[in-house]
């Protein structure tokens, strides 16, 4: 089951930073967060993650509180082509390596 | 570098047919993992190899999904005989390394869309 808990839907006007949230108040100390969107039928495309340091890369920035309960994924500038379904993740198995719960994201529209 | 690879990208089969997806991981990726969605439902995770073994086969619906990963390198999922709700998107992913959390980032495939009639 889903780690995680996100806004059904968001708009953003073009150009403007989109702000996704996210939060995890259940997740441990080994636990990553991963950022993954969905365009379309593609296949799920990897944006970011990172465990208790804010990151960014090309494509985004990654906010994470101090206490790790919840997160904040930034796109700076959005275009029409960021539109697709946005899925917060978290996950880190020691043992097992990766599994993935995506639940239901956050569909956001990039508005021109 | 090529991507993750998925052959066929649809597939059309009866109900009680056989039906074998292939997924090709990014080269030097020794974990591959397979999800699929269904009827419009969340992305759910099937297993996991690591290079050619089954590290974790939690997800797999039934006995009637058998996937394989002879050699390390690509990978089949074969459903056998195939049931109505067996229908949806099957995706493959693949990822550098399983356990340093710093490489864990998966890639994914385009999928495979399969219909069963």
């Amino acid at each position: 089951d889903a780690k995680t808990t996100q806004p059904t839907s968001m708009d953003c006007a073009e150009g403007r930073a989109a702000n996704l949230p996210c939060n995890h108040s259940t997740i441990s100390g080994n636990e990553y967060v991963y950022w993954y969107r969905q365009i379309h039928s593609q296949g799920p495309q990897y944006i970011i993650h990172g465990l208790k340091n804010n990151e960014t890369n090309e494509m985004a920035s990654l906010i994470i509180t101090e206490d790790r309960k919840s997160s904040t994924l930034i796109l700076p500038h959005a275009t029409l082509r960021d539109t697709a379904v946005y899925y917060c993740i978290v996950s880190y198995h020691p043992n097992t390596g990766n599994q993935f719960y995506f639940g239901t994201g956050t569909s956001l529209t990039v508005i021109p | 570098e090529a991507g993750v690879t998925q052959f066929p990208s649809h597939s059309v089969i009866e109900k009680g047919q056989t039906v074998t997806l292939r997924c090709d991981p990014i080269s030097g990726h020794d974990n591959l993992y397979w999800y699929r969605r269904v009827m419009g439902k969340e992305i759910k995770f099937l297993l996991h190899f690591v290079k050619e073994s089954k590290q974790d086969e939690s997800g797999m619906p039934n006995n009637r999904f058998l996937a394989e990963r002879t050699g390390g390198t690509y990978s089949t999922l074969k459903v056998q005989p195939a049931e109505l709700e067996d229908s949806g998107v099957y995706f493959c992913a693949s990822s550098r390394d399983g356990w340093d959390p710093e490489n864990t980032e998966a890639f994914f495939g385009q999928g495979t869309r399969l219909t069963v009639v």
